[in-house]
């Protein structure tokens, strides 16, 4: 069964720190996709990235950077130098493809909270 | 491109009412699905269309859970008769051609309903 594990509840943060929020994820696919995706106050879910297994590289997008380790299954999300409209709830997600079924199976999130 | 339409937005109904939810995708997006996302939690989903057809209903309370997409476009959830435990934000998402787990699911502002 895929699972993803978000330990951190909510972390706060006061604006400039870096921050890494943790993912940890099981399943049994060798081919699988990871995403990170944000949820402001507004509501909607707002895609951030997407990993497949095959590519452990780390990625950086601006202040954003990721981290992709296959031998401890996580992937964990790094926020340089913070700023207040980072504030949110991140979820970390697992795709796993059932003939041609695309299930998403996300963890329970980390809220984020910066603070001037 | 437009983003995935959602309304309403909110909804307050009475327990045992009955309730509609209306979402339109991303245009060309083949693949549709329906989440249920309750508070504190990461998103669960409830039905998944590829073009007019279901792919996966597995976790979605046929008893009173409804949906359709009947053109292979619009697509509309409905609960009848809702109960307490429908409290929570229904997020509509859309994917490219096949869902295939290399798809990135785009979502929409969701559907916030309070059950009373």
């Amino acid at each position: 069964a895929q699972k993803v594990t978000q330990a951190q509840t909510e972390i706060s943060v006061v604006e400039k720190e870096d921050v890494t929020l943790d993912c940890v994820y099981e399943t049994r696919d060798t081919t699988y996709y990871l995403f990170w995706y944000k949820q402001p106050p507004s509501g909607e879910l707002v895609f951030l990235i997407r990993r497949n297994s095959f590519d452990e590289q780390n990625e950086i997008s601006g202040r954003y950077s990721w981290n992709f380790q296959k031998s401890t299954s996580s992937f964990n999300f790094t926020i340089t130098a913070s700023q207040v409209v980072d504030s949110a709830v991140y979820f970390c997600a697992l795709s796993e493809a059932t003939g041609t079924a695309s299930k998403l199976t996300f963890g329970t999130g980390t809220r984020l909270q910066v603070t001037l | 491109e437009a983003g995935v339409a959602q309304s309403p937005r909110y909804k307050i109904i009475e327990k045992r009412q009955s309730v509609a939810f209306w979402c339109n995708p991303i245009s060309g997006h083949a693949t549709l699905y329906w989440y249920q996302q309750i508070l504190g939690q990461g998103p669960k989903l409830l039905i998944q269309f590829q073009n007019n057809g279901v792919v996966d209903d597995s976790q979605l309370p046929k008893d009173r859970f409804s949906a359709e997409r009947l053109k292979g476009v619009d697509s509309t959830l409905k609960i009848q008769p809702a109960k307490l435990e429908d409290s929570a934000v229904y997020l509509c998402a859309s994917s490219q051609v096949r869902p295939l787990s290399t798809d990135t699911q785009y979502f929409g502002p969701g559907t916030r309903l309070t059950v009373l």
